[in-house]
């Protein structure tokens, strides 16, 4: 899967608006771009993903970028239980849905301030 | 209802010993995964496995080994721990969409913490 770069932390206050960033300049026609987040002392859990057009759920909303070398989660009310590491992980659809795992870089360390 | 859960959630053990960790999903999914989260909190793929096939990553020992008596479960054995083994392992799941592994949602248990002594 290909490389994504996301800065190593961000620092947000409470109630406002997060905007994490993802470059992934050699992202190919195909690739997928996921976001997971990794709560203290917990599993990663899925947050969203999007191929072309920005997608919206109950958690985040994943706008990305006209020639898709990059994307950005956004989070429209920051909470202290959003304090987390968030990732950026690229997911390639074609290659037939055969057993892979997920490669996980270092992350961004969302700081939220009360 | 835990979607996935993995037993024991702690686990202290000497080095050389031979241990096993369970993990369960309720999901219906047709894939499982194993990964190890070091030190530094690096998260890494150890195995993957559906009932076509297994794919292991490189770098992961021949003394790990996932064994899967059903759909449902994919337990990790560790032969002679290591030191090095101390760690957390998070088992996951997900189901294989229409548009490959790309629209895939993988789900995360909980975590095992492995600390050799």
């Amino acid at each position: 899967d290909a490389k994504t770069t996301q800065p190593n932390s961000m620092e947000s206050n409470e109630e406002e608006p997060v905007h994490l960033p993802c470059n992934h300049s050699t992202i190919s026609g195909t690739d997928y771009i996921h976001w997971y987040r990794q709560l203290p002392s917990q599993g990663p859990e899925y947050v969203i993903h999007g191929l072309t057009s920005n997608v919206n759920n109950r958690m985040a909303s994943l706008a990305i970028a006209e020639d898709r070398k990059s994307s950005t989660l956004i989070l429209h009310r920051a909470t202290l239980r959003d304090a987390a590491v968030y990732y950026c992980i690229l997911r390639d659809g074609g290659s037939g849905g055969g057993a892979d795992g997920l490669t996980f870089g270092k992350g961004t360390h969302l700081i939220i301030q009360p | 209802d835990t979607a996935v859960s993995q037993t024991p959630k702690y686990l202290v053990t000497q080095m050389g010993n031979d241990k096993s960790i369970k993990c369960e999903q309720n999901l219906g999914h047709d894939t499982m995964y194993w990964y190890k989260q070091d030190s530094k909190k690096f998260l890494k793929i150890m195995f993957s496995y559906n009932n076509k096939e297994l794919i292991i990553n490189e770098t992961v020992p021949n003394r790990f080994s996932p064994k899967s008596p059903d759909k449902a479960h994919l337990n990790l054995h560790i032969n002679s721990l290591e030191l090095g083994d101390s760690a957390v392992y998070f088992c996951a799941s997900s189901h294989a969409t229409s548009s490959g592994r790309g629209g895939e949602t993988q789900y995360f248990g909980p975590g095992t913490r492995l600390l050799v002594l």
